[in-house]
């Protein structure tokens, strides 16, 4: 079982729509990361969450301490939002990633 | 701004030459890791650094792959000999402190490794 766990593994969308991921761990963390990466591999650091909710442009991230859980919406998605999205936990001195969801947004 | 500089964006190998990585931690960040992404979304841990110092290694194939950390200069990862299976993206991430709530860890945008 992975300590990270995504859904949905791959999502398409119409441009304007509200977007939500999740992402569940099962770790104790000391911090999560959401994190972009474009087709060719650049990895983009979205957010780094450890409580409550943090918003950039039209990015939501919550994390949930207690449940495990964090989401990361997106407002009013854009086809240049279309990107494979991951989800990393700190633990101790050990990062955990998720597999990943991969989100398709059509003009 | 902060940035954990890798290079070479690409780097392309004949089977058997050596390939050499490099990562730039955040100035004052004295926490490096190094991860290989393989498949799609699989990473895997490979080593990580404490100053000069390495921390945890359990994850490097020590065979062919070695990493060093040295004062004043970028993190290296080199490969000896590369294999096919080497070909991934190699993600380096750097961090002020420990794994501490809230202590933000950064990362590179990776090194695209192909082995041909």
């Amino acid at each position: 079982k992975n300590e990270v766990e995504q859904s949905p593994q791959n999502l398409t969308a119409q441009e304007g729509e509200f977007i939500t991921i999740n992402c569940s761990y099962s770790v104790g963390i000391s911090a999560l990361h959401w994190l972009q990466q474009h087709p060719g591999g650049g990895i983009v650091s979205l957010f780094m969450l450890s409580s409550g909710k943090k918003k950039h442009g039209r990015l939501i991230a919550t994390i949930n301490i207690q449940e495990k859980h964090s989401s990361l919406h997106i407002t009013a998605s854009h086809p240049r939002d279309s990107a494979v999205y991951i989800c990393a936990v700190r633990s101790g001195n050990q990062f955990y990633f998720g597999t990943g969801t991969s989100l398709t947004v059509i003009p | 701004g902060e940035e954990v500089a890798q290079t070479p964006k690409h780097l392309v190998r004949g089977e058997g030459q050596k390939a050499k990585l490099y990562c730039a931690p955040i100035k004052g960040h004295s926490y490096v890791f190094w991860y290989q992404q393989v498949l799609k979304n699989e990473f895997k841990f490979l080593i990580s650094f404490q100053n000069e110092n390495v921390f945890d290694e359990t994850g490097m194939p020590k065979e062919r792959f070695s990493a060093k950390c040295l004062p004043n200069s970028p993190c290296s990862l080199e490969i000896q000999a590369t294999k096919l299976e080497d070909s991934a993206v190699y993600f380096c991430a750097s961090s002020r402190l420990p794994g501490s709530p809230g202590t933000e860890a950064f990362f590179g945008q990776g090194t695209r490794l192909t082995v041909v």
